[in-house]
């Protein structure tokens, strides 16, 4: 199986900062790499797919780059809609892997 | 607009057989997606264990592959998991979800259920 390692687990930051957020795949996966925001109760939302590609209907202050290992999911000016925790999943092969996600917290 | 919905029972016997149906609605499950199960506990974090397209094709992860049946009915336009010999590391949410196709590459689940919390105790 590819492992996906995402760091860190979990970040505290302000509304209006920018964060950034790594996930690293254990061998390289091209571009075939979503990232998803998940809120406590609720399934998973899809934010980016093939490593950059924004989601219809997400803000652009969301955006992904990175191929091969290492990939990053960037948020250019947290909202507090955007305390959440995120996850990256690999579709390079089966079986499709998730990174263990990263707890954003409002500090 | 794309729905997915979880059903079955809420709680499993240590190794009996858990079962659980997705219900799609708003498109039909014969066109080009596959269709995957995921599951989700504090301690694993979010799990894939495998889809299906509507011909029944279908692929596991390795490490479930042993007890896992996912199927589908095309006439109801829902798909389903079955888990057998069930012990308490399968108590975990559940989901189902739409995996995107694009030039016949998977790139997202871009549609999920709300979920469902499956417990495995006597």
């Amino acid at each position: 199986d590819i492992q996906m390692t995402q760091s860190p687990s979990s970040l505290s930051a302000s509304v209006g900062d920018r964060v950034t957020i790594t996930c690293r795949a254990s061998q390289s996966i091209s571009s075939w790499l979503a990232w998803y925001q998940q809120k406590p109760g609720k399934a998973p939302k899809v934010l980016i797919y093939k490593a950059s590609n924004l989601q219809g209907g997400v803000p652009s202050r969301f955006s992904g780059r990175g191929s091969g290992t290492e990939f990053i999911l960037t948020i250019s000016s947290l909202q507090p809609d955007d305390f959440a925790t995120y996850f990256c999943q690999q579709f390079s092969g089966y079986p499709y892997t998730f990174g263990q996600g990263t707890k954003l917290e409002i500090k | 607009q794309v729905l997915l919905q979880e059903s079955g029972p809420g709680l499993v016997k240590p190794s009996g057989t858990l079962s659980l149906t997705c219900a799609v609605s708003g498109v039909s499950i014969t066109n080009t997606n596959w269709w995957s199960w995921v599951r989700q506990t504090p301690e694993e974090g979010l799990e894939w264990i495998g889809d299906i397209y509507h011909n029944g094709l279908t692929n596991y992860k390795p490490s479930l592959e042993s007890r896992v049946i996912i199927s589908v009915d095309t006439s109801k336009n829902q798909f389903s998991l079955q888990l057998t010999s069930v012990t308490a590391a399968d108590t975990a949410v559940y989901y189902c979800a739409r995996t995107s196709i694009q030039n016949y590459y998977p790139y997202a689940l871009d549609v999920w259920g709300q979920g469902t919390t499956v417990i495995v105790s006597s």
